[in-house]
């Protein structure tokens, strides 16, 4: 699994509903990554971390929220304010934010019931 | 923002042929990444490439950084069915190493 772990690898979001998506490396690598990908498209930067306690928002940050209270762990919260949530996010990792995102998990899938 | 074109967006290759695509960049970029995506999985770092004119082989992939740094190629020789996938670029450019992803080449090899 590349030293990442997502999950769960599907889930579904009723309307008004926060949903959490996990993120775990085992690495101890610093920096951590939230991507959205959408059919036919490159992947889109939702927030990224270097450091515990410290996150930074990417290009489509709206609707959407992290915490990074341990090393090991990036969970992505998408709230009710994101209104078109339905696609494949996707966690990776890499030692630094220099080298850019070098595992990838295996992504979770998250639709509107 | 930095814009990024890939192309080409898909190929329809026979087994053993060599498979090239490139990436080019509206600005100068720093890194160029190369991943592949297989269906319901995360991609997978093929190559990186963080200087210019770099040429760097990962078995029958061979990716180069364009010396204007606005460019990055990716040959895959003698194609095998497995290569089937998506491939992606990646490239970032100034401190904030803030990387831009192509639209990915989807390439199919027939047997």
């Amino acid at each position: 699994d590349g030293g990442i772990t997502q999950s769960p690898k599907y889930l579904f979001r009723k309307e008004g509903q926060n949903v959490t998506l996990s993120c775990e490396q085992n690495l101890n690598h610093d920096a951590m990554y939230w991507y959205r990908q959408d059919p036919g498209q490159g992947l889109r930067l939702i927030y990224y971390s270097q450091i515990v306690n410290d996150f930074q928002k990417g290009d489509i940050a709206e609707g959407y929220s992290v915490s990074r209270e341990k090393k090991e762990s990036f969970p992505l919260t998408v709230t009710s304010a994101q209104k078109n949530p339905t696609a494949f996010y996707l966690c990776a990792r890499s030692i630094d934010r220099s080298r850019g995102p070098q595992h990838f998990g295996d992504g979770t899938r998250l639709s509107i019931l | 923002g930095q814009q990024l074109n890939q192309s080409p967006q898909s190929m329809f290759i026979q087994e053993g042929e060599d498979v090239s695509m490139n990436c080019t960049s509206s600005s100068i970029f720093n890194t160029w990444l190369w991943y592949k995506q297989e269906p319901g999985e995360g991609p997978v770092l093929l190559i990186a490439l963080y200087k210019a004119g770099e040429l760097t082989s990962n078995g029958r992939l061979t990716a180069q950084f364009g010396i204007t740094r606005k460019d990055s190629f990716l040959n895959i020789s003698a194609s095998i069915p497995s290569d089937v996938g998506i491939y992606f670029c990646a490239g970032s450019g100034g401190s904030n190493y803030k990387l831009t992803f192509g639209k990915g080449t989807l390439l199919t090899v027939n047997p």
